[in-house]
């Protein structure tokens, strides 16, 4: 199993740019969700999703938007990117009858 | 607003010493307590988790202490080693069975930097 897995690694963007980033999971888990880690913050949850084709609003859903067309994909989307949102992005997954979650390995995102 | 609060931000210890992270939470409705640990360019992998019907739990040289009443636990690592330098978080979570039951706050984060 490769886990969660995300793409790509370091992204930079201008200001007013969109993207996506993606986040894949092989474990079968059906609760997905996306954090932001910045510096003397922790982790702020942005959207999360408990099944294909349900989604939510986190702690810090503003300038994000997510989908979950099917159990293992649930893409991050900036749709008109702001300095503000350069952090480090982190998808998660937990699956039934457990409270561990996963974590990918992070996207870089810096916008200027 | 946080709504779990850690301290120290950041500390440092000689190999075989004694690291202690505090945090403190006010939505008494959280009933899931785990710890993170997150090597540099990492994602946080979970350490340890606790549960508010008991007060002390251990794997190995972590140990989480849980005082419900003053709503605050606490990380010891015992005989820290230069491979524990990490950043560690504290989060809370649940109640467990709503639908707050995957929802994680957590804390700022505490680096710690094991000495040899």
């Amino acid at each position: 199993n490769a886990g969660v897995t995300q793409t790509p690694k370091f992204q930079v963007l201008k200001t007013g740019q969109s993207m996506t980033l993606q986040c894949a999971q092989d474990m079968n888990h059906e609760y997905m969700s996306w954090y932001r880690q910045d510096p003397g913050m922790g982790l702020r949850l942005i959207h999360y999703s408990v099944g294909a084709g349900i989604t939510d609003q986190g702690e810090v859903p503003n300038g994000y938007n997510v989908s979950r067309s099917t159990t293992e994909d649930f893409p991050l989307r900036l749709l008109s990117a702001a300095p503000s949102q350069t952090s480090v992005y982190f998808c998660a997954s937990l699956g039934q009858n457990s409270y561990e979650q996963y974590f990918g390995p992070g996207t870089r995102l810096t916008v200027t | 607003q946080q709504q779990v609060k850690q301290s120290p931000q950041s500390l440092i210890v000689q190999k075989g010493g004694i690291s202690i992270i505090n945090c403190a939470y006010e939505n008494t409705a959280f009933d899931y307590f785990p710890w993170y640990q997150q090597f540099p360019g990492k994602g946080p992998a979970l350490l340890i988790a606790i549960r508010p019907d008991v007060s002390e739990k251990k794997e190995g040289r972590f140990t989480i202490s849980f005082n419900k009443s003053a709503k605050q636990f606490s990380l010891h690592i015992m005989d820290s080693q230069p491979g524990d330098s990490a950043t560690y978080f504290c989060a809370a979570g649940g109640p467990l069975g709503s639908s707050n039951d995957y929802k994680l706050s957590f804390g700022a984060g505490t680096t710690v930097t094991v000495r040899a």
